[in-house]
């Protein structure tokens, strides 16, 4: 069956660390795959976007990999803040036609 | 500009009722897709539309429906209202321009609480 999982229990780090977020996937063949950001109450936020034919991709703090061989993506923030604590999502379309699958999500918890 | 906007905010409703959530895409965004966000489920997606035409559609049952404007505006209705249907609905708008993935820009929600 098809299958987006990421981490279920919540990550906790400490400030100025380096989070790291695992997206693994079963079954799809995406050519995009994207990553969100959800606070408590509010919908998602895009952060990032990275296609097949792209390895890395970088965006201020934020660094996304992405390995079709392994079929897992991982998402990266250096330099944590307490402000980054939130709910992490991947999300890949299998249709091309804005279908979103997501994954369960990863909550990310950075104290000071 | 203004995001997409999602009215109303909070409903409470009766079991068996019906209720119709409203979407207002960002301007120039033809694209509208509607998901549903529970804790044990996550974010499931209903359907999407572009330029008034259902192009996807999730695994939901018929009493999920919805429709979109030409004005790029959306609807969605649920009928026959179940205690399960209690869930964060939210509606995202993108260019949707043909096989182009794109970002999704969501809005905050309608939380419908079915009693």
């Amino acid at each position: 069956s098809q299958k987006i999982e990421q981490n279920s229990e919540a990550l906790n780090i400490q400030e100025g660390k380096t989070a790291t977020l695992t997206c693994n996937y079963t079954n799809y063949s995406p050519a995009y795959l994207q990553w969100y950001r959800q606070d408590p109450g509010r919908g998602p936020v895009f952060l990032l976007l990275i296609r097949e034919n792209e390895k890395e991709k970088r965006k201020e703090r934020l660094k996304v990999t992405f390995d079709t061989t392994l079929k897992q993506s991982l998402f990266h923030i250096t330099a944590s803040q307490p402000a980054d604590s939130a709910t992490y999502l991947c999300a890949l379309d299998p249709t091309g036609f804005q279908k979103l699958v997501f994954g369960t999500g990863t909550r990310l918890l950075v104290s000071p | 500009k203004a995001g997409v906007t999602q009215t109303p905010r909070y409903l409470i409703k009766t079991r068996g009722q019906q209720v119709t959530l409203s979407c207002s895409p960002i301007s120039g965004h033809r694209s509208v897709s509607w998901y549903q966000q529970t804790p044990g489920q996550g974010l499931q997606f209903l359907f999407e539309y572009f330029s008034e035409t259902q192009r996807n559609k999730g695994n939901f049952p018929g009493r999920f429906s919805g429709r979109q404007f030409s004005n790029s505006r959306s609807e969605m209705n649920v009928s026959t209202l179940e205690l399960g249907d209690s869930a964060l609905y939210l509606c995202a708008s993108s260019t949707g321009q043909g096989m182009v993935n794109t970002e999704a820009f969501f809005g905050q929600g309608t939380r419908l609480t079915v009693v």
